[in-house]
């Protein structure tokens, strides 16, 4: 299985940016880059997700690298609302289309 | 996005008793369902995959007759824990996918406490 691997933990300041990194350097051609988090107790809630190209929608940005082996997600305006467990996941929707876990970064938001 | 529910949120129950969890997808068809564990602290911890009508694939480690999983509709997934013990305490988590989406929607959790 391709893995990823993330900080462990991040901090943030309430409305600056924060920049969320994830290596995947064995991705497959076919694998998407997911993006979820976790809120204490939750369950994870999906963020944002693409292939190559760059993504943007309500709640982050997703900028991928060109070779793919790594991507970023981009919280423009931490609120502490963000504050949780982000994990980044590969999925290939054409092999077992599972999605397996990391250990995620945990991210802290500060007032 | 769709939504996916899970019942009960929170089950306390003896040690040696069997406990269902049910995972529902609200508004749209899920072809497959996966089942998570997660204890606290850690990661969340994939135990098996199932596919309306057929049987479930489970994770290496995880026992197929301690953990049973039903997946007889498109929107209806039961998880039986079966004599559960205080072990089996943990965060369990669904989500549901299928060809309509690309993404996995995930239920908000059963926490389970076995006493």
């Amino acid at each position: 299985d391709a893995k990823t691997t993330q900080p462990n933990s991040m901090e943030s300041n309430e409305e600056e940016p924060v920049h969320l990194p994830c290596n995947h350097s064995t991705i497959s051609g076919t694998d998407y880059i997911h993006w979820y988090r976790q809120l204490p107790s939750q369950g994870p809630e999906y963020v944002i997700h693409g292939l190559t190209s760059n993504v943007n929608n309500r709640m982050a940005s997703l900028a991928i690298a060109e070779d793919r082996k790594s991507s970023t997600l981009i919280l423009h305006r931490a609120t502490l609302r963000d504050a949780a467990v982000y994990y980044c996941i590969l999925r290939d929707p054409y092999n077992n289309n599972d999605m397996r876990f990391g250990a995620g970064t945990r991210l802290t938001v500060k007032p | 996005g769709a939504v996916v529910s899970q019942h009960p949120s929170r089950v306390i129950c003896k040690s040696g008793t069997s406990v269902k969890i049910e995972c529902r997808s609200l508004d749209f068809q899920a072809t497959t369902m996966f089942w998570y564990r997660q204890f606290p602290k850690k990661s969340l911890m994939l135990m098996a995959t199932s596919n309306e009508g057929s049987k479930a694939t489970y994770e290496q480690g995880v026992e197929k007759d301690k953990f049973l999983i039903n997946h007889a509709s498109l929107t209806l997934s039961t998880l039986t824990v079966t004599s559960a013990h205080p072990e089996d305490s943990s965060f369990y988590i669904c989500s549901a996918s299928s060809s309509r989406y690309n993404e996995q929607f995930f239920g908000p959790g059963t926490r389970l406490t076995v006493l």
